[in-house]
């Protein structure tokens, strides 16, 4: 499993409120990811980092923010939460296996924006 | 931009035979991953098989192996002897090397196995 946990795993909130969602790994990667899951759109990037303090945008970032003070530790942050945002989150690490730079997934957190 | 596509929503088999599940992606670059992922209820994404397009040989995994055209763009997914416990969301997968940070994945075929 990659060492890799989410909290919380499911979460309700209400529209305009912040929420943050913490992915913790225990094996020291350098490479952390933010996923969202909609139906029918499979998994798409919202941010990642490349190390302590080193971060950048994917493809869905509006809306959200992230933080990496330690190695370990990638929040993400909904500063104001909305609706749109009720989704499927995933956290993911990059390590070599097999030659191959693959990335291996939290378990999820579920986010409903009420 | 990469897209992939996986044209097939929906999968059933019977136990113990064989299935393949299609995904087609695009993309103009050469220096590439390939990947397929399985999502079962749980909800986890567990990493069932990759291959480096720079490789012409196909990756096999037990009872998994893929079927990779690198000029058609095409990589396919074949599960051999399948098993209920192979019920689940399957996704492939694409990630550039040279950007090498996101991961563009299909919409997801739903595979039912079926006793």
């Amino acid at each position: 499993d990659a060492g890799i946990t989410q909290s919380p795993r499911h979460k309700v909130t209400e529209t305009g409120t912040p929420v943050t969602l913490r992915c913790h790994q225990t094996e020291n990667h350098r490479y952390m990811y933010w996923y969202r899951q909609d139906p029918g759109h499979g998994l798409r990037l919202i941010h990642y980092s490349y190390g302590v303090k080193d971060t950048d945008k994917g493809e869905v970032s509006d809306g959200y923010s992230v933080s990496r003070s330690k190695t370990e530790d990638f929040l993400l942050t909904l500063e104001s939460a909305t609706s749109s945002q009720t989704s499927v989150y995933f956290c993911a690490i990059k390590a070599l296996a097999g030659g191959t730079d693959t990335q291996y997934f939290g378990p999820g957190t579920r986010l409903t924006v009420l | 931009a990469q897209t992939v596509t996986q044209s097939q929503p929906e999968m059933s088999v019977q136990e113990a035979e064989t299935v393949t599940l299609s995904c087609t992606y695009d993309t103009s670059e050469s220096n590439y991953y390939l990947f397929w992922y399985k999502q079962p209820p749980s909800r986890q994404m567990i990493l069932v098989i990759r291959q480096e397009a720079y490789k012409q040989q196909n990756a096999t995994e037990n009872r998994f192996s893929v079927n990779f055209q690198k000029a058609a763009k095409s990589f396919s997914l074949k599960i051999s002897d399948s098993q209920l416990g192979d019920t689940a969301m399957y996704f492939c997968a694409f990630v550039d090397n040279n950007a090498g940070n996101m991961l563009t994945f299909g919409g997801g075929t739903r595979l039912m196995v079926k006793p």
